[in-house]
């Protein structure tokens, strides 16, 4: 079954502190994975999107790696901002088709 | 400020009525997409369109739900009749391919249905 999982479902820390977030996939065939920040009441945002031949990608202070032999990724925040707070979802497109299998999300809260 | 509208942001309604959701893609993008997020379900492909013609609505259920494509301003999900199972934030997205892609998502509607 195509399916994406993310941990943790939520998260806190402190400003200024790093964290990653994880995600496994068992999407077959694979054709990308995205990461997305969502704010509250927003539309997603695309962070990265990676292809089977990526396995690192940064976007400012976010940066996602990608294992395709394993299946994993994770996205890492680097010196985390109040604005960071968000949540951060996972999506792999694959699977046939190339639909969109979205993970259920992490919902980080950065703390002064 | 090229961007995704939608329209209404906020909707909320009796079951049994017809609720239309409507959205406009970023001028020159030829794919359309329409989702739903729900705190139990995460967010779900409902349908998406390229060049106004439906693609895949296989996420979608027919009975009661259809979106279309007039022009290449606007797409429309439409919900008939309403049911409180379909209380949700429903979001349109557009971008330039089906493949690969990334896709601009508007701010939603949030669809209340008692």
């Amino acid at each position: 079954k195509n399916q994406v999982e993310q941990s943790p479902q939520s998260l806190i820390i402190l400003e200024g502190k790093n964290c990653t977030l994880q995600c496994n996939y068992t999407v077959s065939p694979f054709s990308n994975l995205r990461w997305y920040k969502q704010d509250t009441g927003r539309g997603p945002v695309s962070l990265t999107i990676m292809t089977f031949s990526e396995n690192t990608k940064s976007n400012g202070r976010y940066t996602a790696t990608l294992d395709a032999d394993t299946k994993q990724s994770s996205l890492h925040i680097t010196a985390s901002q109040l604005s960071d707070s968000a949540s951060y979802i996972c999506v792999v497109m694959g699977g046939g088709y190339n639909k969109l299998i979205f993970g259920a999300g992490t919902r980080l809260a950065v703390h002064p | 400020d090229a961007r995704v509208t939608q329209t209404p942001r906020h909707k909320v309604t009796e079951m049994g009525q017809e609720v239309t959701m409507r959205c406009q893609p970023i001028l020159g993008h030829n794919t359309v997409f329409w989702y739903r997020q729900t705190m139990m379900q995460g967010l779900e492909l409902l349908a998406y369109f390229r060049n106004r013609a439906p693609l895949d609505d296989s996420g979608m259920p027919k009975d009661r739900f259809s979106a279309e494509m007039p022009d290449a301003t606007l797409a429309t999900l439409k919900i008939q009749p309403s049911e409180p199972r379909d209380s949700a934030v429903y979001f349109c997205a557009s971008g330039l391919t089906s493949a690969g892609g990334e896709q601009f998502f508007g701010p939603g509607t949030r669809l209340t249905v008692l």
